[in-house]
This record gives C-alpha cells, sequence and structure tokens, in this order.
C-alpha cells in the first residue's frame, strides 16, 4: 500500500513536500517514483530515486526544483518542490519500480493534489 | 528526449469488439515498453511490461506486441470493466507517457 500526504493549495514561488508512506513490501529493496497528472491531462513522470537513495534522477521540467529523497527506516519516500509554477498544478502520485530492469511501475498510490495559485 | 505518441487519441467501441491502440517511439526503445489502464478517479494499472509480458493478474485478452519504434495494445474481446483510458510509456531512456487513448462506449 502506499498513501501520499502533503498535498495543498500553495503560491507560485512557494515550497511544498509530499509524503509517501509504503507498507506490504520491503521498501529498501526497490526503487521508487514520482509521476504526476495535470488536471484533465496525461501522466507525467517526475523522479525516480535507487533503492538506496544513492542515485536519483529527475525530468527536465523539475530538475533545480524538486529534489526526492526517501527514508528506509520510516518506509516514506518524499518530494520537496520548491519554487513552484502554475504548471506543476497536478496529482502526484508515488510508484513504486516493478522488480527486475526497468522503470515500470507496478503499484501505486492514490495520488496527492497540488495547486499552485494564487 | 525519447517522445512517445498514440493513436488514436480517443476510440469508441462496444462490448466483445476487438480494440487495438497503436504506441510509437521517437527513436527505437527496443522492447522497453509498458502499458497502463486508468479509470476515472483512480489511479494507473500495470498491463504490459517489455513491450509483450503480462503483468500478473491482468486478464488474458489483453495482449502487447511491437520493438524499435512502434507497439500495439491489443484487448481481444472489450468488457465493461475496460472502458477506460490508456497509456504507453518507454523506460529505454528515462520515462516518458504516450499522450493517452480513451476507450468509450459506442
Amino acid at each position: 500500500q502506499l498513501v501520499e500526504s502533503g498535498g495543498d493549495l500553495v503560491q507560485p514561488g512557494g515550497a511544498l513536500r509530499l509524503s509517501c508512506a509504503v507498507s506490504g513490501f520491503t521498501f529498501s529493496s526497490f526503487g521508487m517514483n514520482w509521476v504526476r497528472q495535470a488536471p484533465g491531462k496525461g501522466l507525467e513522470w517526475v523522479s525516480i530515486i535507487s533503492d538506496s537513495g544513492g542515485a536519483a534522477f529527475y525530468a527536465d521540467s523539475v530538475k533545480g526544483r524538486f529534489t526526492i529523497s526517501r527514508d528506509n527506516s520510516k518506509n516514506t519516500l518524499y518530494l520537496q518542490m520548491n519554487n513552484l509554477r502554475a504548471e506543476d498544478t497536478a496529482i502526484y502520485y508515488c510508484a513504486k519500480q516493478a522488480p527486475g530492469t526497468g522503470w515500470f511501475f507496478d503499484y501505486w498510490g492514490q495520488g496527492a493534489l497540488v495547486t499552485v495559485s494564487s | 528526449d525519447i517522445q512517445m505518441s498514440q493513436s488514436p487519441s480517443t476510440l469508441s467501441a462496444s462490448v466483445g469488439d476487438r480494440v487495438t491502440i497503436t504506441c510509437r517511439a521517437s527513436q527505437s526503445i527496443h522492447d522497453w515498453l509498458a502499458w497502463y489502464q486508468q479509470r476515472p478517479g483512480k489511479a494507473p494499472k500495470l498491463l504490459i511490461y517489455k513491450a509483450s509480458s503480462l503483468e500478473s493478474g491482468v486478464p488474458l485478452r489483453f495482449s502487447g506486441s511491437g520493438s524499435g519504434t512502434e507497439f500495439t495494445l491489443t484487448i481481444s474481446s472489450l468488457q465493461p470493466d475496460d472502458f477506460a483510458t490508456y497509456y504507453c510509456q518507454q523506460y529505454n531512456s528515462y520515462s516518458t507517457f504516450g499522450q493517452g487513448t480513451k476507450v468509450e462506449i459506442k
């Protein structure tokens, strides 16, 4: 089970931290991701972090503004979002990387809504 | 960056119909492609990975094929639960989703 929290209304230029609490699998054994979906739009991959937290990658649209992290002792994934823009408005899903090779996702949370507006 | 393009954007079909959705990549992604189903208000669900491997628990009426730059998702006999939006995703280089194909009731 993956449960996101922290979604909120925030002003442009503001900051927000999302959390994703995980249960039901060995969190520390899998890479984790954030994927977002703007209202009425398609899916956009945002970021991935390795199982140990030692490596992270970002979409160009958020690079330098968002930071993904994890606490394996708390089974929790995070997304720190700074300098937020209107175009960051979306439902943010955390998603577990499937076993084996490849950045595809076998379990997803229910999503957290982030609204960036003045 | 690798771009993904799906067609059609919307598809109208009836229960029992055979449905095919196409996904094209802007460059070769080998067979590093997944398909997801998303129902309204719900999170996406993994259907197919590595272009043609069926995720555990997914009905056998779903199948995937293709390699390189052109891929298809086929639903052999459309069921009421299958009316949803379908997305392809490449994971050859980072990750990119297609824009989605909405399967509507005819």
